[in-house]
């Protein structure tokens, strides 16, 4: 099946830090959504970008599907922004109509 | 708007007990899933169904059955919980209509097999 590899897998940021998390995929995708998963686990959907960028606030993603990379941009960092994000992709080649999902990367933004 | 809405949101079970975790969606979503969360983890596919009256395996199976009672609810039962299956339970739903449109996922479910 598709394998999805997130990277940095930690990441210590200072309030007001800029950070660029990647998501790599193994084959091509139809779609592609970032998470992020509050202290309290619940699971907030960031974007759904199969292709091309949105911005969302201090927030943004690209990703370049030839390439089979995606990049979760955060800005001026807030401690609000700790937690973990997760990117997620399906593909119509998988087996199973299901998203796969990397293995995250925790951010801890510190005041 | 409601979205996706999970029941209980907390449980502590025995070893060899039984329980149905609930899941509703109100998106008017053909598909739905129930995927696992274990500690420091990803998030990994149990069932899911792909419309009202499918449902099909998922990667982490065993030990687990699902019922897809309607459109709106799709169930998760554990016959006879393992301490292995202690985790968080997150359901989804998405429409897939040659493509895939937004997934969004439930509050989850704390389950705690002792």
């Amino acid at each position: 099946g598709i394998q999805v590899e997130q990277s940095p897998p930690d990441l210590i940021l200072q309030e007001g830090a800029n950070s660029t998390l990647r998501c790599n995929f193994s084959d091509s995708v139809n779609n592609l959504q970032w998470f992020h998963q509050n202290p309290w686990g619940q699971l907030i959907n960031l974007f759904y970008i199969p292709s091309g960028t949105k911005q969302n606030g201090r927030l943004s993603a690209t990703t370049v599907a030839t390439e089979r990379y995606s990049l979760l941009y955060i800005s001026s960092s807030q401690t609000t922004d700790s937690g973990v994000y997760f990117c997620a992709v399906f593909s119509l080649k998988a087996a199973g109509n299901k998203l796969t999902f990397g293995g995250g990367t925790r951010v801890l933004v510190k005041p | 708007n409601a979205g996706v809405t999970q029941t209980p949101k907390f449980q502590v079970l025995k070893t060899g007990q039984s329980m149905t975790l609930q899941c509703a969606q109100d998106m008017n979503h053909n598909s739905m899933y129930w995927y696992r969360q274990d500690p420091g983890m990803g998030l990994r596919l149990i069932y899911y169904s792909a419309s009202e009256g499918t449902t099909d395996k998922g990667e982490v199976p065993n030990g687990y059955n699902v019922s897809r009672l309607n459109k709106r609810e799709f169930s998760l039962r554990l016959e006879s919980a393992a301490p292995s299956q202690t985790s968080v339970y997150f359901c989804a739903s998405s429409e897939v209509n040659g493509g895939w449109t937004e997934a969004f996922f439930g509050q989850g479910t704390r389950l705690t097999v002792v």
